[in-house]
């Protein structure tokens, strides 16, 4: 089992629609998690933490669940440049490390 | 500060050449972290650095990968008898504690 696992998608959705992404995640000790936007051949841009009281950003929503291991994201009213690939991102502490883990990531397509 | 700068951009080697990255984190920072990401993936964690000491390595990073930081600022990573199967972006980050990670755009490796 992948320690961070995603939808791949694509997700095709209009102008204007409501969209969310889910995320589970395998390690019950991990410490932060976040959602990182990644523009195509680009590198990967942090888009918000998660918290498990919830967090806003503008359009942008983050839950954690840590009951159930479950990260998600809603994007309200989509914009043609939110097409991107939005990338679930879990840090453990192992040791000394605290290296993120990426999950595969979940392609967004908005269209007119 | 213009943010983690990776050099070259792009790199084309013939199989079995070695090859070597340069990162240059934000200078206050003092973790690094080298990843690897291929297409229609996440990235892969390879290794991190605290300061000048290599803390952990990932077992994705074979015998013919080396990282160094030397100085506790820039670092270099180092394929040797490169395989196609080493095409992939090579991204670094750099980090001041937990948080806050900045990638660079990163080396983007193809074999040929």
């Amino acid at each position: 089992r992948k320690e961070v696992e995603q939808d791949p998608g694509p997700f095709n959705v209009p102008e204007g629609a409501t969209v969310a992404f889910n995320c589970t995640y395998s390690n019950s000790a991990s410490q932060s998690f976040f959602w990182y936007r990644q523009d195509c051949r680009k590198e990967p841009k942090l888009l918000m933490s998660v918290y498990s009281s919830g967090n806003e950003d503008g359009r942008f929503t983050a839950q954690l669940n840590r009951a159930s291991q479950y990260i998600s994201l809603l994007i309200r009213d989509s914009k043609l440049s939110d097409s991107a690939t939005y990338l679930c991102v879990v840090v453990g502490n192992t040791g000394t490390a605290s290296k993120l883990t990426f999950g595969t990531g979940t392609r967004l397509q908005v269209t007119l | 500060d213009t943010g983690v700068s990776q050099n070259p951009r792009h790199k084309i080697t013939k199989r079995g050449q070695n090859v070597t990255f340069r990162c240059d984190p934000i200078s206050e920072h003092n973790r690094l972290y080298w990843y690897r990401q291929t297409l229609g993936q996440g990235p892969e964690f390879l290794t991190y650095f605290q300061n000048e000491a290599q803390l952990e390595k990932s077992r994705l990073l074979s015998d013919r990968f080396s990282a160094e930081r030397p100085k506790g600022s820039f670092s270099t990573l180092e394929i040797q008898r490169t395989e196609q199967g080493d095409s992939a972006m090579y991204l670094c980050a750099s980090s001041l504690v937990n948080y806050g990670y900045t990638f660079g755009s990163g080396t983007r490796l193809t074999v040929v």
